[in-house]
């Protein structure tokens, strides 16, 4: 079975600085998916970043990117010129690209930014 | 905006009483999902459908049925209600891209007294 880590509960970071939220995984597979999820207060989930495992090319989305690393399965996330509108929980998921529908998610990391 | 929306969208209910969530999306999507979010598990899949009438079980199924007898519409029922049922439910639809992302609904809270 999959499984996601997240082992960083809270971190914190300065406004307009950048920070790299963790993320690693378990598999066996060799082709699948990896997400990146943010939750903000208002509690709704919404879908900040994708990879597929078969790309080396790590994902960018404006001020958002990973550090994707595939034999350490290893799937970072970093945010450049934090915003205040950044601070939210921030969820690493992980799809296998075998008939299985299921996201499996990491527990989460909580991003508070400081003005 | 994936065109989702959950109802309610806040419940209160008593231990043993019967309980449906609705999922209604807009936009035809084939994949249907029903997740729970619970502090320190991260979201985890109850059910799925992909088509109407075609469900499946996920790793979280026992104490809850679904339905779906329409494109637009997936149902979560809990036939009685327990108090480790209080959470927040999220319902999802598949993109159908490439990743086959999901995006989520607004989610439910529900409480079981």
């Amino acid at each position: 079975a999959q499984t996601v880590t997240q082992s960083q509960p809270e971190m914190s970071v300065q406004e307009a600085e950048t920070v790299t939220l963790s993320c690693t995984y378990d598999t066996s597979e060799s082709d699948y998916y990896l997400f990146w999820y943010k939750q903000p207060p208002s509690r709704q989930m919404i879908l900040v970043i994708r990879q597929e495992a078969y790309k080396q090319q790590n994902a960018t989305e404006n001020r958002f990117s990973v550090n994707f690393q595939k034999a350490a399965k290893s799937f970072s996330l970093k945010i450049s010129d934090s915003q205040l509108g950044d601070a939210a929980m921030y969820f690493c998921a992980y799809k296998s690209n075998f008939g299985n529908e299921k996201l499996t998610f990491g527990t989460g990391t909580r991003l508070t930014i400081i003005p | 905006d994936a065109g989702i929306t959950q109802s309610p969208r806040h419940k209160v209910t008593e231990t043993g009483t019967p309980v449906t969530l609705r999922c209604h999306q807009t936009e035809n999507h084939r994949y249907m999902y029903w997740y729970r979010q619970d502090p320190g598990h991260g979201l985890r899949l109850i059910h799925y459908s992909y088509g109407v009438k075609d469900t499946d079980k996920g790793e979280v199924s026992d104490g809850y049925s679904v339905s779906r007898s329409k494109t637009e519409d997936f149902l979560l029922t809990l036939e009685s209600a327990t108090s480790s049922q209080t959470s927040v439910y999220f319902c999802a639809i598949r993109w159908d891209s490439s990743y086959n992302e999901q995006f989520f609904g607004p989610g439910t809270r529900l409480t079981v007294l």
